[in-house]
């Protein structure tokens, strides 16, 4: 089982900052990485596939990068909505699409 | 639109079974497969299992090997979760997913079902 493994477990951020959340796989999963925002109640969003593109409606100021076995997250400016948990998913590996455990986005 | 409607939440003693359903509509339901996730209180995701509502073919998270159980019927678009010998590890929300429009990233949510196993 590929094992994702996110940091920082939580990120506080002032709003309009920036924030970097990173995802690391133990082994390499190419590109097939997605990136998720939850907030409280609600089921997960999908925001990006294929680690850099975004979904349909998803704002420019979420970014993804990467490839292999290291992958980033950025939101170039927080906005009041933003602040949620985020989780990172594989897809390279059939038939488990493993998550990681979530990094979760607090206003500073 | 494209959704998935989720059946209710359920209150279960340790022991028993429990049976979720995800009704899909708004597109093809065999041409999609769907996935189970679920999320314990304060917790992560968890990957469940997939099954393909063409064939019924499955394939489960070796966590849950022998204990969960994945079937669809193709004339109402509904997939359905059944977890037995339930304890109280298994208190969580229960998610079906598909992935539709982007890869195999899961674009299209059940809204959840709580599942609280309590004595």
């Amino acid at each position: 089982e590929i094992v994702m493994t996110q940091s920082p477990a939580t990120l506080s951020v002032s709003p309009g900052e920036r924030a970097t959340l990173s995802c690391r796989a133990s082994q390499s999963v190419s590109s097939n990485l997605a990136w998720y925002q939850q907030k409280p109640g609600q089921a997960p969003r999908l925001l990006i596939y294929g680690a850099s593109t975004r979904a349909t409606g998803i704002p420019a100021r979420f970014s993804g990068s990467g490839s292999g076995t290291e992958f980033t997250l950025t939101i170039s400016s927080l906005q009041s909505e933003d602040f949620a948990v985020y989780y990172c998913q594989q897809y390279n590996n059939w038939p488990g699409k493993t998550f990681g455990q979530g990094t979760k986005v607090e206003i500073k | 639109q494209v959704q998935l409607v989720q059946s209710g939440a359920e209150v279960k003693k340790p022991g028993a079974s429990v049976k979720v359903s995800c009704k899909a509509s708004g597109y093809t339901f065999t041409s999609y497969y769907m996935h189970w996730v679920r999320q314990a209180p304060g917790q992560g995701l968890e990957w469940m299992g997939i099954i393909n509502p063409s064939g019924g073919s499955t394939s489960y998270a070796q966590k849950f090997q022998g204990r969960v159980t994945m079937t669809r019927d193709t004339s109402t678009s509904t997939v359905y979760m059944e977890l037995s010998s339930l304890r109280s590890e298994d208190t969580a929300v229960y998610y079906c997913a598909s992935p539709r429009s982007y890869g195999d990233a899961f674009d299209i949510w059940g809204q959840g079902t709580m599942v609280t196993v309590s004595s």
